[in-house]
């Protein structure tokens, strides 16, 4: 199995212009999250999803928007990027069905990105 | 969930025990201690968790105090691949959406 898959790896915007963070899960997951890593930092969580169709929003949701239309899916929208979001963003899984009890989370290796 | 306080940084020689700890004096009696390593680059990787009795798998082993206040994480034999930031986090056990809260961590170093 793959996991967690996030694309692409790394980005550069200009301020103002949008771009999707992709991330997708091959271990059929219920929940999915998006964190952000500012350098030295631990992470903070943007948005997470309970399962297709529904999102809500974590601790720094501003300036983000998810959509979660298939179970493996869950992107995120940055409509106009600005330097402060300039960071590592992380996308991880967690939980079937049947295991969702304490279901520790799955990591995908990030996109790095750079908004000038 | 309670807050920890981790050491920002801690060294080991490889080979030996690395013995990371972690307070949480604000702990309650439903809430769990889970660690994660982040290693340079790469997503958070889970370690382990426990409530209240000692915990071993193949990564680690978990040292809860009795009075749960405080908890050490211990890679017996620590490796070069080891070097990693550590993250302990408390929070309670429930089913669904574990939205964990990751503090800055220790920046854990082993040495050759």
């Amino acid at each position: 199995n793959a996991g967690v898959t996030q694309t692409p790896k790394f980005r550069i915007l200009k301020i103002g212009q949008s771009m999707t963070l992709q991330c997708t899960q091959d271990m059929n997951h219920n929940y999915m999250y998006w964190y952000r890593q500012d350098p030295g930092m631990g992470l903070k969580l943007i948005y997470y999803s309970v399962g297709a169709g529904i999102t809500d929003k974590g601790e720094v949701p501003n300036g983000y928007n998810v959509s979660r239309s298939t179970t493996e899916d869950f992107p995120l929208r940055l409509e106009l990027a600005a330097p402060s979001q300039t960071s590592v963003y992380f996308c991880a899984s967690s939980g079937t069905a049947r295991s969702s009890y304490n279901s520790p989370l799955h990591f995908g290796n990030g996109t790095r990105l750079t908004v000038t | 969930d309670a807050k920890t306080t981790q050491p920002t940084s801690m060294d080991c020689a490889e080979g030996r025990a690395a013995n990371l700890p972690c307070n949480h004096s604000t702990i309650s009696g439903n809430e769990y201690v889970y660690w994660y390593r982040q290693i340079h680059s790469q997503g958070p990787q889970y370690i382990i968790h426990g409530l209240k009795n000692n915990e071993t798998n193949e990564m680690a082993s978990l040292i809860i105090t009795e009075d749960r206040k405080s908890s050490t994480l211990i890679l017996p034999h620590a490796t070069l691949r080891d070097t990693a930031v550590y993250y302990c986090i408390v929070r309670p056990l429930i089913q669904g959406a574990q939205k964990l809260v990751f503090g800055q961590g220790t920046r854990l170093t082993i040495n050759p």
